[in-house]
């Protein structure tokens, strides 16, 4: 069965220091891969989208980068977090058809002071 | 634009009961709607995807519809648990745009009182 890990799942960082979260996927291959964003009262928002290896589309302009140096895995980094990144980051995936079901990691808990 | 709204904001019914869960859409063209359940501090469990030719989707106590000239989505909950309780999201993959970019409604928090 397929199975999707992020880590860590809690991370408090100072504003202006770097940041890495990682995602896994597990029992499956070529996966579409997402990044979003979750602020409270304003729903999910798609951050980055990956259909490939190196294949990485960007939803949202802003102080965040992803990257995808392996089939399963997907990574959201920054190079001087703002107190405005602070939220709650999800990781998801879908199989190799773009349209079908999206299945989430636990959730990384980042909170920048 | 695509927009997708769930009413009511918050739910709160005694154990037992069946509920419904709303959630409207405004562009009929979709690939499919998926519900998911959210717990405090967690991330996103998928209930129910429904695909566009689809009218129904059911797992367990959970049953899902979709009536796509109408714009809506119901989740019906039979003999609700307390274990239920959690925030229920509804998603809509659209054809128009970007249809990697889910469009996602605010959720519905339900409260399952024992």
């Amino acid at each position: 069965s397929q199975t999707i890990h992020q880590w860590p799942a809690t991370l408090v960082q100072p504003v202006g220091s770097p940041l890495s979260l990682e995602c896994t996927v597990e029992g499956t291959s070529n996966p579409n891969l997402y990044w979003y964003r979750q602020a409270a009262g304003r729903g999910l928002q798609l951050l980055f989208y990956s259909i490939g290896i190196d294949q990485i589309s960007s939803e949202v302009p802003q102080n965040l980068s992803a990257s995808r140096p392996q089939d399963r895995q997907f990574i959201l980094s920054s190079k001087k977090l703002l107190l405005s990144d602070s939220g709650f980051y999800l990781c998801a995936w879908t199989g190799q058809v773009f349209n079908g079901e999206l299945f989430f990691g636990e959730g990384s808990r980042l909170t920048v002071l | 634009k695509q927009e997708v709204t769930q009413i009511p904001a918050a739910l709160s019914v005694p154990e037992g009961e069946n509920l419904v869960l709303n959630c409207s859409f405004t562009d009929s063209a979709i690939y499919n709607l998926q519900w998911f359940r959210q717990d405090p501090g967690k991330g996103l469990t998928s209930l129910l995807l429904i695909q566009s030719s689809q009218r129904e989707q059911t797992s367990g106590r959970l049953n899902a519809s979709l009536d796509k000239s109408s714009g809506r989505s119901t989740l019906y909950i039979a003999a609700s648990q307390p274990g239920d309780s959690a925030t229920y999201l509804c998603a809509v993959r659209p054809y128009a745009g970007n249809n990697r970019k889910l469009i996602w409604g605010l959720g519905t928090s339900l409260a399952v009182n024992p």
